[in-house]
């Protein structure tokens, strides 16, 4: 069945990047649109963007242009999302998506020094 | 960016009752090829969100038909019937519609 599996969790020093990848299995990876989703402690949902595996065209929240990158390596059927200058507003769940229905596990990102 | 607001905030529900979320758009959700573009969503403690409803009023596979949504193209209401525990959770709108994406606020459902 279609699956996504999300990286684990990370705790990152402010100014630095993360990195996290989202590995999808169960479909053709390059068929589908990857969004991406953020959701801060006890807050609602933030679409972030949203990148197509098999060109690598992406589309994106004005809000989240300059911090979220959005990346695929179609080798191995897995989509990466960067974050750069990272702050305490970025502490957040981020999840993986292909369309609405399926959703990866989510990974918790802690930004502290 | 279109703005979805849900009401009520929470909710407490007798198991067996119904349960009633409202979202309304901002915006007509209703795309030019006549689907209207409104999706539900449970987010269970310490889940992902899960999938209720697309395009307003089609039911998500393996979902109970307790569920059901209704609507006009900015008023919409998500209903449940016989709650069971196993329905407590967040509930969230969303809309596919046009970039960016957006969700309500969500809607706390309890049990009594």
């Amino acid at each position: 069945q279609v699956k996504l599996l999300q990286s684990g969790a990370a705790l990152v020093k402010p100014g630095a990047s993360v990195k996290m990848s989202c590995k999808a299995s169960g479909y053709t990876f390059t068929d589908y649109w990857v969004s991406w989703v953020k959701q801060s402690h006890g807050k609602s949902l933030e679409w972030i963007g949203e990148i197509y595996p098999n060109s690598g065209a992406t589309n994106f929240n004005e809000k989240f242009k300059g911090k979220a990158t959005l990346t695929v390596d179609k080798s191995t059927s897995t989509a990466y999302m960067e974050l750069s200058r990272l702050t305490s507003e970025d502490s957040a769940i981020y999840y993986c998506t292909r369309g609405a229905l399926c959703w990866g596990q989510g990974v918790m990102v802690t930004v502290s020094s | 960016d279109i703005v979805l607001t849900q009401a009520p905030l929470s909710v407490s529900v007798t198991p067996g009752e119904s349960a009633s979320i409202s979202c309304r758009s901002s915006k007509s959700l209703l795309s030019s090829k006549g689907i209207t573009s409104l999706y539900w969503y449970l987010q269970r403690p310490g889940k992902s969100p899960q999938l209720l409803i697309y395009q307003m009023s089609n039911l998500a596979s393996g979902v109970p038909d307790r569920f059901s949504s209704s609507g006009s193209e900015t008023d919409f209401t998500l209903k449940i019937s016989k709650v069971e525990t196993e329905d407590v959770g967040v509930y969230y709108c969303g809309h596919r519609l046009e970039y960016p994406l957006t969700f309500g606020s969500g809607t706390k459902l309890e049990i009594k």
